[in-house]
């Protein structure tokens, strides 16, 4: 199975700050990352698919980048609404599997 | 608009079985693969199962396989989980999720089932 390992378990930040998140995975995934946003009692968000690509609706302030094995997710401008814990996903091979996620919280 | 509206979970006892369901409404629901995660309380999420549009291709997380089954009925368009030889480990919050075209990940969840087996 390939592992998803993610950087930091939990951040503080401001209001406006910039923000990255780093996953990483056990081998090659190529670009087959998923990236979401969950908040406490609801449902996971889609936020970025296929390591780069910003989902329909999703603020552009969030951006993805990497391939193989290294991967981030960089907030530009922390908002209000953006303290969420957050997720990756490998969906390169069966077993899917999820990072540990990254909470983001309010320093 | 795309719903997705999970059912029939509860509380079962260990080595028990339970049927959870998602209805879904807004798409054509034949044309996608769709897929269950689960949550276990203040854990983080695991895939556990998704299956294809036609009902013709499954996969299972290995800490489920040969105890969990995926199907759907493309008629009710609804996806089924069947969970059989429950244990207290598979206590989670169930969601019932759409597969995005082009990939294996989810662009669409349910609100989620709460299936609780007592250890």
């Amino acid at each position: 199975d390939i592992q998803m390992t993610q950087s930091p378990s939990t951040l503080s930040a401001s209001v406006g700050d910039r923000v990255i998140i780093t996953c990483r995975a056990s081998q090659s995934i190529s670009s087959w990352l998923a990236w979401y946003q969950q908040k406490p009692g609801k449902a996971p968000k889609l936020l970025i698919y296929k390591a780069s690509s910003l989902e329909s609706g999703v603020p552009s302030r969030f951006s993805g980048s990497g391939s193989g094995t290294e991967f981030t997710l960089t907030i530009s401008s922390l908002q209000p609404d953006d303290f969420a814990t957050y997720y990756c996903q490998q969906y390169n091979s069966y077993p899917l599997t999820f990072g540990g996620g990254t909470k983001v919280e309010i320093k | 608009e795309v719903q997705l509206l999970e059912s029939g979970g509860g509380l079962v006892q260990p080595g028990g079985s339970l049927r959870l369901s998602c209805a879904a409404s807004g798409f054509t629901f034949s044309n996608y693969a769709m897929s269950w995660v689960r949550q276990a309380p203040g854990k983080g999420l695991e895939w556990v199962s998704g299956i294809g549009g036609s009902g013709g291709s499954t996969n299972y997380a290995d800490s489920v396989k040969g105890r969990f089954i995926i199907s759907r009925d493309n008629s009710k368009n609804t996806l089924y989980l069947q969970m059989n030889s429950l244990r207290a480990e598979d206590t989670a919050v169930y969601y019932c999720a759409r597969v995005k075209g082009g990939g294996d990940c989810t662009d669409y969840w349910g609100q989620g089932a709460l299936v609780t087996v007592p250890s």
